[in-house]
């Protein structure tokens, strides 16, 4: 049992490029969440999505969008990279809501230089 | 969104009982509280969830008063491998309960 799968685990990037982070899991969760974590902060949530075929922005969206694929993956994508976005992001998801345990991934370590 | 604060840092040694405090002043009638361990370069782990008065499992206790405004985490006999981050989380189960916010957490070094 994977449990929560991310890929790619590091990735540095140029200002402006493109990239998706992917993510999946196995558990038949409802629910899914993209965090991002910069250096001695908390999380910070990007986007989620309670169910499939739903996405809802959260704290710090902008710069980002994402892609509920099917029950089991939600991506991310930065569409023009910035410095700013680097940073380490987490996949997480539950059964329904984040009220539910919530089961995070290994995290992507991203550097936009 | 019910807030929370938490000491950004504490010290312990090994075997003594740590307990971690946060408030959480405008918690709401729905809200559940919900602790979670961050190791580093890991994504955090659930810990303990409570509504009211007292939880235990294996790992850790949670204390939560009557005016539920505050909660207490208790980690008993601490070794060196509770170092860790700890975050206090309130949220509601209601109309998707999905923005949870993550504090910066209380920093917990253990030493021996």
């Amino acid at each position: 049992n994977a449990g929560v799968t991310q890929t790619p685990k590091f990735q540095v990037l140029k200002t402006g490029q493109s990239m998706t982070l992917q993510c999946a899991q196995d558990m038949n969760h409802n629910s899914m969440y993209w965090y991002r974590q910069d250096p001695g902060m908390g999380l910070r949530l990007i986007y989620y999505s309670a169910s499939e075929g739903t996405t809802d922005k959260g704290e710090v969206p902008n710069g980002y969008n994402v892609s509920r694929l099917n029950k089991r993956e939600f991506s991310l994508r930065l569409e023009s990279a910035a410095p700013s976005q680097t940073s380490v992001y987490f996949c997480a998801s539950s059964r329904q809501g984040a009220i539910e345990k919530l089961f995070f991934g290994s995290g992507t370590q991203l550097s936009v230089l | 969104l019910a807030k929370t604060t938490q000491p950004i840092s504490m010290d312990s040694y090994e075997g003594q009982e740590v307990n971690i405090t946060c408030s959480h002043n405008n918690i709401a009638t729905n809200d559940y509280i919900t602790w979670y361990q961050q190791f580093p370069s890991q994504g955090p782990r659930f810990i303990i969830q409570g509504y009211k008065t007292k939880v235990t499992n294996e790992v850790a206790s949670l204390f939560i008063p009557a005016d539920r405004k505050s909660s207490t985490l208790s980690l008993p006999r601490v070794s060196l491998s509770d170092t860790a981050v700890y975050y206090c989380l309130v949220g509601d189960s209601t109309g998707g309960g999905n923005k949870l916010t993550f504090g910066t957490g209380t920093q917990l070094k253990v030493e021996l």
